[in-house]
């Protein structure tokens, strides 16, 4: 079982919809992390949260709008998306990351997300 | 942006036979880490090597970390049809501490029973 957990496993959602995306993790860890992932690509960061806090925008449109509410939980708030942001979205939780450090990030199931 | 070249792409093989799969970087990695995928899941971390030289086992699957930092390679042996998937290697710079990782374009890997 994984320690990542994401809802909703699926979510499907018209260009004017307001939804939200939810992550949490049960493993301690202080940094938390969205990644954005098309078919057959590698995952693409979106998002780092250390300690609560957001430590990388990666030039993100403000149509993603990304909170944690506390150690064990990662919202993703979405409005107003384009057909092209349909993707898989993964949450991943990791140490807080220290420079030469391990960094080991854990991975959730992932929220299929489709635009209409 | 940094890339890492993985190869092959893909690989269609036959039940029973060993795999391999490497990774290399223009830059130096402090840490280089492997993943599986399958379809409509999460990456789930197979193997992290930390040290220059590093080879670590995880049952069938063997991983090196490269000498020169550079470069990393993964071993599957004796292929069963449950190690279908796509396998991603990721490498965190020597001197970073943003948590960000780069990745590999991956390795789809078919097995025939």
């Amino acid at each position: 079982d994984t320690e990542v957990t994401q809802t909703p496993k699926h979510l499907v959602m018209g260009m004017t919809n307001k939804k939200s995306l939810k992550c949490e993790q049960h493993m301690g860890h202080r940094a938390m992390y969205w990644y954005k992932q098309k078919a057959k690509k590698p995952p693409e960061l979106m998002f780092v949260y250390s300690y609560e806090k957001l430590s990388i925008n990666e030039s993100v449109p403000s149509r993603f709008s990304p909170e944690c509410p506390n150690s064990s939980l990662l919202n993703l708030h979405l409005h107003a998306l384009q057909p092209e942001d349909s993707a898989l979205y993964l949450c991943a939780s990791s140490q807080v990351p220290l420079a030469g450090g391990p960094n080991e990030q854990f991975f959730g199931p992932g929220t299929r997300l489709t635009v209409l | 942006g940094q890339q890492l070249n993985q190869s092959p792409q893909s690989m269609f093989i036959q039940e029973g036979e060993d795999v391999s799969m490497n990774c290399t970087s223009s830059s130096i990695f402090n840490t280089w880490l492997w993943y599986k995928q399958d379809p409509g899941e999460g990456p789930v971390l197979l193997i992290a090597l930390y040290k220059a030289g590093e080879l670590t086992s995880n049952g069938r699957l063997t991983a090196q970390f490269g000498i020169t930092r550079k470069d990393s390679f993964l071993n599957i042996s004796a292929s069963i049809p449950s190690d279908v998937g796509i396998y991603f290697c990721a490498g965190q710079f020597r001197a970073s501490n943003t948590g960000k990782l780069i990745f590999g374009q991956g390795t789809t890997l078919q097995v025939k029973p």
